[in-house]
């Protein structure tokens, strides 16, 4: 079974870095993901797709603070010089055989 | 740019049927490039695949809830839309229309449809 899992929260300071997790469940290492940000009370905001290898191509206008990479089940997405807008949920994504479409839970980013 | 606009009564009767269409802008629903889908979110919740629809009429649903939708496309008017029958309070949800990926200009076929681009979402209540 497919699974997609975050951690529900984390933070970081203004202007620091911050690195987020999707762990790709057993038997699924070598899958792909999208991940997608969901600024409060807004909808999703496609980021990037990332490869299994750490090859990613993120979204239109999106900023170089964001980018990708992976290690083995781990999908990371990283935010340098963080902002006050950067404060929102982050949500993985990919497909199942049989199953479609599949979300991590999201995980919510606090911006101290 | 592209633009994806959702539709629709923001309030539905318990056992009814939920309606919804999406307006595409900015882009045509028939590339073959493209799948077109539909994702919720219950408030305060995290996101729910519901299904996709290519421009040709072939469908994926989520397995949760496919005895209930029906997804749909209208070349003529750029549209494609969900139904999503005998509903409960359990769908009540902003409810997200979105394209997807099925390849790019080199021809790569994405069978995992990333979704590259959302509408803002409507919500949708189910009460009597």
């Amino acid at each position: 079974q497919l699974v997609l899992t975050q951690s529900p929260s984390a933070s970081a300071s203004l202007g620091a870095s911050v690195k987020l997790t999707c762990t790709l469940s057993s038997g699924h290492s070598n899958y792909a993901i999208a991940w997608h940000q969901q600024q409060p009370e807004k909808g999703p905001r496609y980021l990037m797709k990332l490869n299994s290898d750490g090859s990613h191509s993120k979204g239109d206008g999106i900023p170089d603070r964001f980018s990708g990479s992976s290690s083995g089940a781990e999908r990371y997405l990283t935010i340098s010089s963080l902002q006050s807008e950067d404060e929102a949920d982050y949500y993985c994504q990919t497909w199942g055989t049989g199953i479609g479409g599949v979300f991590g839970g999201g995980t919510k980013l606090t911006v101290l | 740019q592209l633009q994806l606009q959702e539709s629709g009564p923001g309030l539905v009767k318990p056992s009814e049927t939920l309606s919804l269409t999406c307006t595409v802008s900015g882009g045509s629903i028939s590339s073959s490039n493209y799948y077109w889908g539909w994702i919720r979110q219950p408030p305060g919740k995290g996101l729910e695949w519901i299904g996709s629809i290519y421009y040709s009429g072939s469908t994926y649903y989520n397995p949760s809830l496919k005895s209930r939708v029906t997804i749909s496309v209208d070349t003529s008017k750029n549209q494609f839309s969900l139904k999503l029958s005998s509903v409960t309070a359990a769908d009540t949800a902003v409810y997200y229309c979105a394209r997807l990926i099925g390849y790019d200009s080199s021809g790569y076929y994405y069978a995992w449809q990333p979704i590259d681009y959302w509408g803002q979402g409507t919500l949708v209540t189910v009460s009597s």
